[in-house]
Formats: C-alpha cells, sequence, structure tokens
C-alpha cells in the first residue's frame, strides 16, 4: 500500500526567499513520486516526477526536488519565491498496479 | 493543454436528487478518473476506468456509480445527492500504456457541486 504525508499544511515566505515544502512516503514497491501544483480555481498541473532515474529531479519554474529513499522524502525546494508561485502543492506517490495517492497539500503562501 | 472538458462547471441540487458529471477527452487516453477535493483532504479517489465499460471503485465510491460507454467519456453520478457530496470533482486522464498507473495525470477544471 501506498500513503503520503505532507508535513505543513501551509507555508509562507517572503519573495526571493528559498521554498521548502516536505513530503514522507511509505511505499511497498519501488515508487513513483510527483509534485503536483494548483494554482486558485484552476486544475492540477505536473510540476516535475521521479521515476528512479536520477534522485534529483528537476522542474518547471525553477522546482526541483530530491528523492533520499533512506529517509522515505521527497521535499519540494526552489532557491528563490516569486510572487506567482502562491499555490497548492500535492505529493503524490504511485506503486505497483494501484492509483495515484495524494496528499493533503501545502498551501504556499508568498509575501512581497 | 490536454484536452479535457469537464460539463457543468458548476452546479447547485437539492438533497435526493439525481446528479451526472460529464468528462470528455479528446486525447484517446486509456486512463480516466474522478476525483473529488475537500479543504484538508487533498484529492481523494472516487471511481477510476481503465478501457471502455472497465471500471474500479477509489477510496471514497459510496454513494457514487461511474460509465464508460466510449473511450472520450467518462461519467460520474450520484444516484441520491447528500449534502456530505458538496464539493469540487475533477476528471483526470492518463496515457499510462502499462498495467501500472505511475504516468503524468492531465486534470480538467473540475465541477464545483453545492447539495443543498
Amino acid at each position: 500500500a501506498q500513503s503520503v504525508t505532507q508535513l505543513d499544511s501551509h507555508v509562507s515566505v517572503s519573495e526571493g526567499t528559498p521554498v521548502l515544502l516536505r513530503c514522507n512516503y511509505s511505499s511497498s514497491y519501488s515508487p513513483s513520486l510527483f509534485w503536483y501544483v494548483q494554482h486558485p480555481n484552476k486544475g492540477l498541473q505536473l510540476l516535475l516526477k521521479y521515476t528512479s532515474a536520477a534522485t534529483l529531479v528537476k522542474g518547471i519554474n525553477g522546482f526541483e526536488a530530491e528523492f533520499k529513499k533512506s529517509e522515505t522524502s521527497f521535499h519540494l525546494t526552489k532557491p528563490s519565491a516569486h510572487m506567482s508561485d502562491a499555490a497548492e502543492y500535492f505529493c503524490v506517490v504511485s506503486g505497483g498496479n494501484t492509483p495515484l495517492v495524494f496528499g493533503k497539500g501545502t498551501r504556499l503562501s508568498v509575501i512581497a | 493543454d490536454a484536452g479535457i472538458t469537464q460539463s457543468p462547471r458548476h452546479k447547485v441540487t437539492e438533497t435526493g436528487t439525481p446528479v451526472t458529471l460529464r468528462c470528455h477527452q479528446t486525447e484517446n487516453h486509456r486512463y480516466m478518473y474522478w476525483y473529488r477535493q475537500d479543504p484538508g483532504h487533498g484529492l481523494r479517489l472516487i471511481h477510476y476506468s481503465y478501457g471502455v465499460k472497465d471500471t474500479d471503485k477509489g477510496e471514497v465510491s459510496d454513494g457514487y456509480s461511474v460509465s464508460r460507454s466510449k473511450t472520450e467519456d467518462f461519467l460520474l453520478t450520484l444516484e441520491s445527492a447528500t449534502s456530505s457530496q458538496t464539493s469540487v470533482y475533477f476528471c483526470a486522464i492518463s496515457e499510462s500504456v502499462r498495467t501500472g498507473h505511475n504516468e503524468k495525470l492531465f486534470f480538467g477544471s473540475g465541477t464545483q457541486l453545492s447539495v443543498l
């Protein structure tokens, strides 16, 4: 079975400072891991995807995530936050023949 | 953007009435999903389909049924709507060609359903 825990329901950062959104996962299989972003009143969009090739995954808009098997973590980072990054972010795990499992989301606020 | 259309975009209905939401895709993708999104719960899977007439239950399937008679359409029906089914419903598609679900999802814009 797969599960994912997003450790913060809300993160607030100042514009230009680093972003860290934390995600821990559990999977009985070698997992695929994703981060999705949802801007207000929009559907979800894929930010990045890990599927066992490289442990450091680069996504769109300057985001990246590092897969750490020993820590069962897949944290999302960005060196410098922009106002347009304000959104809800979802960590997602998949493995085996089961549908994707979504975390409960982290709302990112960016303060000018 | 992937060709996914959800209809209606907004719906207000009364408790006890049937409601059908439609998801239409133009990508010819095999997998289609219905999720609901509620504050504090993230997205939860209701039902999914892996082909015409092939569907399976998700995490929160009680009170919902689905049908897929054509590759491009996936219908979600609330047989007798309840206030607990007030939510935002998202359809998603995936081009998984293997048996797993580990390909990325493309999402529709959502349907806001209010059950009074």
